[in-house]
């Protein structure tokens, strides 16, 4: 069955540090992949997605993330974090069925 | 629209009590998504509509559940004799192909107490 892990329930980061949060899969087939922000009462913003193609994928707000098919890996990155990256972060693979499924989220902190 | 709505934004119901929670997808968007978001988890498939079709309620917890979108386009989420194990964020997604990107709703927040 297809499953999502996000190992790190929380992370804390300087403001101006670089940043990476990290997502492993478990897919029958090529996998469809995003990543999704959740700020406290909102819903959930796409980051960026992976269907096809360069496995590196720029997405908004200077996010990127890299596609590993052998390490079964789809890492979330930032150069450079601000105040306002403060979040939830999800990864998430499908659709199969048409449905996405989640990981269990990873909290964002960011320290002054 | 701009995005995808639901209301209410905010729901309390005391136990065995029926809500209804309402998703306005984007315009044109034929496919139609409800995750359920227990608190500190990440998002459960509920049930999947393409047009007015249930393509998909494998999710559904109990028939205490039930989805529909008789047009095709809003959609609306029926929760009979609400139980405390139903408190969660339920959102609503939307996306233009089965197999296209998924644009969430800000959700709806149902307390059961």
């Amino acid at each position: 069955a297809q499953s999502v892990t996000q190992p790190d329930i929380h992370i804390t980061v300087s403001e101006g540090a670089s940043l990476e949060l990290r997502c492993n899969y478990s897919y029958g087939a090529t996998p469809y992949l995003f990543w999704y922000v959740q700020s406290p009462g909102q819903g959930l913003q796409l980051l960026l997605k992976y269907f096809s193609g360069d496995t590196l994928v720029q997405g908004i707000k200077g996010f990127e993330a890299e596609f590993k098919r052998s390490q079964s890996s789809f890492n979330l990155r930032k150069p450079s974090v601000h105040w306002s990256d403060a979040a939830e972060y999800f990864c998430a693979v499908g659709p199969y069925g048409n449905k996405l499924v989640f990981g269990a989220g990873t909290i964002l902190r960011v320290k002054s | 629209g701009a995005g995808v709505s639901q209301s209410p934004r905010y729901k309390v119901a005391k136990r065995g009590q029926d809500v209804a929670l309402r998703c306005d997808p984007i315009s044109g968007h034929v496919s139609l998504f409800w995750y359920q978001q227990a608190l500190g988890q990440g998002p459960e498939f509920l049930t999947y509509f393409q047009n007015e079709a249930q393509l998909d309620k494998s999710g559904l917890p109990s028939d205490r559940f039930f989805a529909e979108r008789p047009e095709g386009s809003v959609s609306t989420l029926k929760i009979q004799r609400t139980q405390q194990e139903d408190s969660a964020v339920y959102l609503c997604a939307s996306s233009n192909r089965g197999r296209d990107t998924q644009y969430f709703g800000p959700g709806t927040r149902l307390t059961v107490l």
